[in-house]
C-alpha cells in the first residue's frame, strides 16, 4: 500500500457541487499539505497542517477548506466547485515533528494525485 | 518573498546527451533547495536536496545539482540522458522556520529522443 493515499484519483463534477478530496497516510508524519498543480504554474500550496489542532492557509486558499480529522487524515473540500478549480491536487506529508528546530530542510512525501474536472 | 524560476518549460535531449535543467531562486535568507521529479500519472519524488555543507549535491538516478549562492542558482545535471529520465522536473525552495512549506518552480518537462 502507498504511504500517502488520495481518493478519488479522478473526479468529474459540475459547477456548484460540493467536492471532498481525501488523503490518508501511514508514515506517522505530523505535517500534511495540500497542493494544486496547473500546467505551467508548478505546484501552489492551498492549506497545510502541523497537527490535528493546527491548520494554516497557503498561497491560494480561497474557495477551499480543509479538515484534519486525525493525524493520518487530511481532507480538502470545495464547497461550491467552479471550472477554474479544475486541476491536479496533491496531498503531501513531512517528517518534521511540530517541535522540530530545523523546519525548512524536510522532505515531502507526495500522494499520487487527484485529478478534478469541474464542468 | 521566496520565488523559483525554471528556465524553459520544455527541454529535449538525445539519449546519451547531457541533461541541464536550470533553476534560479530568490530568498532573503540561506535557502534549502530541492529537485523533485514527476513521472506520468504519479506524484512527485525527491531527486536531491541542498541544506548546508557541500554545494555539489548528488541524487538518485545519476542526477546532481550545484548550489551557487553568487548566481542564486541550483541547476540540475546528468552527464548522459536515458529514455527513462523523461519526466517533469520541479525545483523548489524553502526557508528556515517556514514549516516545511515548499515554493515550487513552474516545472520543466524533459523529453529524451532515441
Amino acid at each position: 500500500d502507498a504511504d500517502v493515499t488520495q481518493t478519488p484519483r479522478n473526479r468529474i463534477t459540475k459547477t456548484g457541487k460540493r467536492i471532498m478530496l481525501e488523503c490518508s497516510q501511514t508514515k506517522g508524519h505530523d505535517r500534511m499539505y495540500w497542493y494544486r498543480q496547473d500546467p505551467g504554474l508548478g505546484l501552489q500550496l492551498i492549506y497545510y497542517s502541523f497537527d490535528v489542532k493546527d491548520i494554516n492557509k497557503g498561497e491560494i486558499s480561497d474557495g477551499y477548506s480543509v479538515s484534519r480529522q486525525a493525524q493520518a487524515k487530511f481532507s480538502l473540500s470545495l464547497e461550491s466547485a467552479i471550472p477554474n478549480q479544475t486541476a491536479l491536487y496533491f496531498c503531501a506529508t513531512s517528517d518534521l515533528g511540530i517541535r522540530a528546530l530545523v523546519s525548512g530542510a524536510n522532505v515531502l512525501t507526495f500522494g499520487a494525485g487527484s485529478r478534478l474536472t469541474v464542468l | 518573498a521566496q520565488s523559483v524560476t525554471q528556465l524553459g518549460s520544455h527541454v529535449s535531449v538525445s539519449e546519451g546527451a547531457l541533461v541541464l535543467l536550470r533553476c534560479n531562486y530568490s530568498s532573503s535568507v540561506p535557502p534549502y533547495l530541492f529537485w523533485y521529479v514527476q513521472y506520468p500519472n504519479q506524484g512527485l519524488q525527491l531527486l536531491l536536496k541542498y541544506t548546508t555543507g557541500a554545494t555539489l549535491v548528488k541524487g538518485i538516478n545519476g542526477f546532481e545539482a550545484e548550489f551557487k549562492k553568487s548566481e542564486t542558482s541550483f541547476h540540475l545535471t546528468k552527464p548522459s540522458a536515458h529514455m527513462s529520465d523523461a519526466a517533469e522536473y520541479f525545483c523548489a525552495v524553502s526557508e528556515e522556520n517556514q514549516g516545511g512549506k515548499l515554493i515550487f518552480g513552474q516545472g520543466t518537462e524533459l523529453s529524451v529522443k532515441p
